[in-house]
């Protein structure tokens, strides 16, 4: 059984500031992460994947995460917050075979001009 | 690649209506396609998962007669929300997995229903 826990339900940061959105998976086997942003009344957009390659993975947009099996978390980061980075972001966690996917509660990021 | 498309994006439809929301993968072929809820503020929850070809199996607590899903094809599944009331209006998102990425789903960009 898979499930993903997002610390923070909302954060915020002042611009430019570092972006630091949390999440801790439980996977029974190697786990498939995802990190997804979502804008208002729209789908999800793919922001990063670890696979089981890179430890460390770069995404779109200078966003990266990354996993640390010691501590189960695939934490998000950007160096610099820009305003457009103001949106809702969802962990997921699957398996190799993708049958379902978990996702956290989400987390609201609130960048303060 | 890996577009899924969604339509109509957004519909409005009287209570005890039905209604269809379709799913397409647009540049590759979809085996596995699902669907998900999204409550206002809130994550989303799996409804069902459907196999082109083969009936859909929903989640537990989702009525399966109410929520009528159709994978007919490798690119095209639909939802039908039947007898739609109030509390069916929420944002609807599907998502798909290809032939040859097994793990991943491609999702779509929502559908917002309201029910009057």
């Amino acid at each position: 059984a898979q499930s993903v826990t997002q610390l923070g339900s909302h954060v915020s940061v002042s611009e430019g500031a570092l972006v630091l959105l949390r999440c801790n998976y439980s996977s029974s086997v190697p786990p498939y992460l995802f990190w997804y942003v979502q804008y208002p009344n729209q789908g999800l957009q793919l922001l990063l994947k670890y696979t089981s390659a890179a430890t460390l993975v770069k995404g779109i947009n200078g966003f990266e995460a990354e996993f640390k099996k010691s501590e189960t978390s695939f934490h998000l980061t950007k160096p610099s917050a820009h305003m457009s980075d103001a949106a809702e972001y969802f962990c997921a966690v699957t398996d190799p075979t993708g049958n379902q996917f978990y996702f956290g509660t989400g987390t609201s990021l609130t960048v303060i001009p | 690649g890996a577009v899924v498309s969604q339509h109509p994006s957004w519909v409005i439809c009287k209570s005890g209506t039905s209604v269809k929301i379709e799913c397409r993968s647009l540049d590759f072929q979809a085996t596995t396609m699902f669907w998900y809820r999204q409550f206002p503020k809130q994550s989303l929850m799996l409804m069902a998962t459907s196999n082109e070809g083969s009936k859909a199996t929903y989640e537990q607590g989702v009525e399966k007669d109410k929520f009528l899903i159709n994978h007919a094809s490798l690119t095209l599944s639909t939802l039908t929300v039947t007898s739609a009331h109030p509390e069916d209006s929420s944002f609807y998102i599907c998502s798909a997995r290809s032939l040859g990425h097994s793990y991943e789903q491609y999702f779509g960009p929502g559908t917002r229903l309201t029910v009057t």
